[in-house]
């Protein structure tokens, strides 16, 4: 069992909709997760982080975090094709341990 | 405010030389973790530097060396080239002193190719 999984994707979505992209990480002592967004060619750039159960909000961006079952997941709202890019999943278990990556679900936002 | 840099930006080496690639961490950080990204994958972790010392490794051969300097900045070292090491090689920082979260900040990448 990978440490990180993700939707291996391609995920295509109409301009507006909403994408739901979804994580499971199999360490039960992970307290800390991270979306990034890569652009095709470019570096990941975070845009949200989660440690409690529960949703949270950043604008068109909402992370849920469930650790009972180990599931974390992102939606994005008013989906744009900006958005059209790789997001991966990222996990660690303190403020000082290594940060363990899913392989990335590519998301297509069609105008 | 001075986000990661890293140089060069592309590399292309050949088959048994070594190569080293730096890094300058985020304005105020102090450590340093180094990824390797194959094309199609998701960034895997090399190693990570704090104080000058390597503090986690992952599963890569002793190939891969590191360092740290007094200002934080970083190397990764590769030595005797394969194939298999062409890749994306990420650089980032983050702030262990006060950071509850472990947000790390990565730099644009060195793209290496070994022919």
């Amino acid at each position: 069992q990978k440490e990180v999984e993700q939707n291996s994707g391609p995920l295509s979505v109409p301009e507006g909709a909403i994408a739901s992209l979804n994580c499971t990480y199999s360490d039960r002592g992970s307290q800390s997760f991270f979306w990034y967004r890569q652009y095709s060619g470019k570096s990941p750039e975070l845009i949200m982080f989660i440690y409690s159960n529960g949703d949270k909000e950043d604008g068109r961006f909402t992370a849920q975090l469930n650790k009972a079952s180990q599931y974390v997941s992102l939606l994005i709202r008013d989906s744009q094709p900006s958005d059209s890019a790789t997001y991966l999943c990222a996990v660690t278990k303190t403020s000082y341990d290594k940060v363990i990556f899913g392989p990335g679900t590519s998301l297509s936002v069609i105008p | 405010d001075a986000g990661v840099t890293q140089s060069p930006t592309h590399l292309i080496k050949t088959r048994g030389q070594q190569v080293t690639l730096r890094c300058s961490p985020k304005s105020g950080h102090d450590t340093v973790s180094w990824y390797q990204q194959a094309l199609g994958q998701g960034p895997q972790f090399i190693f990570q530097y704090y104080e000058e010392e390597e503090r986690q490794r992952g599963n890569f051969p002793d190939r891969f060396s590191g360092h740290q300097f007094p200002n934080y900045s970083s190397e990764l070292n590769v030595n005797a080239l394969l194939l298999g090491d062409s890749a994306l090689y990420l650089c980032a920082s983050s702030l262990r002193a006060t950071s509850s979260y472990n947000e790390q900040f990565f730099g644009p990448g060195t793209r290496l190719t070994v022919l």
